[in-house]
């Protein structure tokens, strides 16, 4: 089935720009979605269909896709961005969601 | 505003069986799907299955497909997940979450804000 990997952290000072990664093959030809996780809580969506963002998530989270690689930005980063993250595709082979291995964004 | 409300914490001894329930609201049932999502502690999102709300067809992971049942309520917005034969890796914080999309592209909006199932033996 459909493989995704992400790097186990990220450290990022305050006010600068994090990049989280998601690798799977040829994954540009695919939509991705990415979730982000405080601790105790549920995860939340940040980004859907590679770049859209939904209502009330800020401006400051992009995405984009591209080849073997979806990336997550994170600009101007606060100390509320301290968080796991996860990506997202739909394999059609197998007819389910497969999820990344998730990134866990420390803030410096 | 859309919203799922789960129910509490449970503690199940191993072999027992468990039924977690999703309520729902600010959005009509009907029209969308609902996932199952596991999270075991300190470790990663594993999808478990999917219901459709409005016709009741199902699609299990294939992993869990025999101990797994998912069900809704449509008069009182509710969806269902029951898990039987419970082992200790099913011990697990368990998430419903509304899916949206389509052709072969979804994605998960709301989340439930998760019910934590534990298994003793």
């Amino acid at each position: 089935s459909y493989v995704l990997g992400q790097p186990p952290s990220v450290s990022v000072a305050p006010g600068q720009t994090a990049r989280i990664t998601c690798g799977g093959n040829n994954i540009g030809s695919k939509n991705v979605h990415w979730y982000q996780q405080k601790p105790g809580q549920a995860p939340v969506l940040v980004v859907y269909d590679d770049s859209d963002r939904p209502s009330g998530i800020p401006e400051r989270f992009s995405g984009s896709n591209s080849g073997n690689t979806a990336t997550l930005t994170i600009s101007r980063v606060e100390a509320g961005d301290e968080a796991d993250y996860y990506c997202q595709v739909w394999d059609s082979s197998s007819d389910h969601p497969v999820f990344g291995t998730g990134t866990k964004v420390t803030v410096l | 505003q859309v919203q799922l409300v789960q129910s509490g914490a449970e503690v199940k001894k191993s072999g027992a069986s468990v039924k977690v329930s999703c309520k729902a609201s600010g959005y009509t049932f009907t029209s969308y799907g609902i996932s199952w999502v596991r999270q075991a502690p300190g470790q990663g999102l594993e999808w478990m299955g999917w219901i459709s709300a409005y016709k009741g067809n199902t699609n299990i992971a294939q992993k869990l497909q025999g101990r797994v049942t998912m069900t809704t309520d449509t008069s009182t917005s509710t969806a269902y997940m029951e898990l039987r034969s419970l082992r200790s890796d099913d011990t697990a914080v368990y998430y419903c979450a509304r899916e949206l999309g389509d052709y072969s592209n979804y994605w998960f909006d709301p989340w439930g804000q998760g019910t934590l199932v534990t298994v003793s033996s």
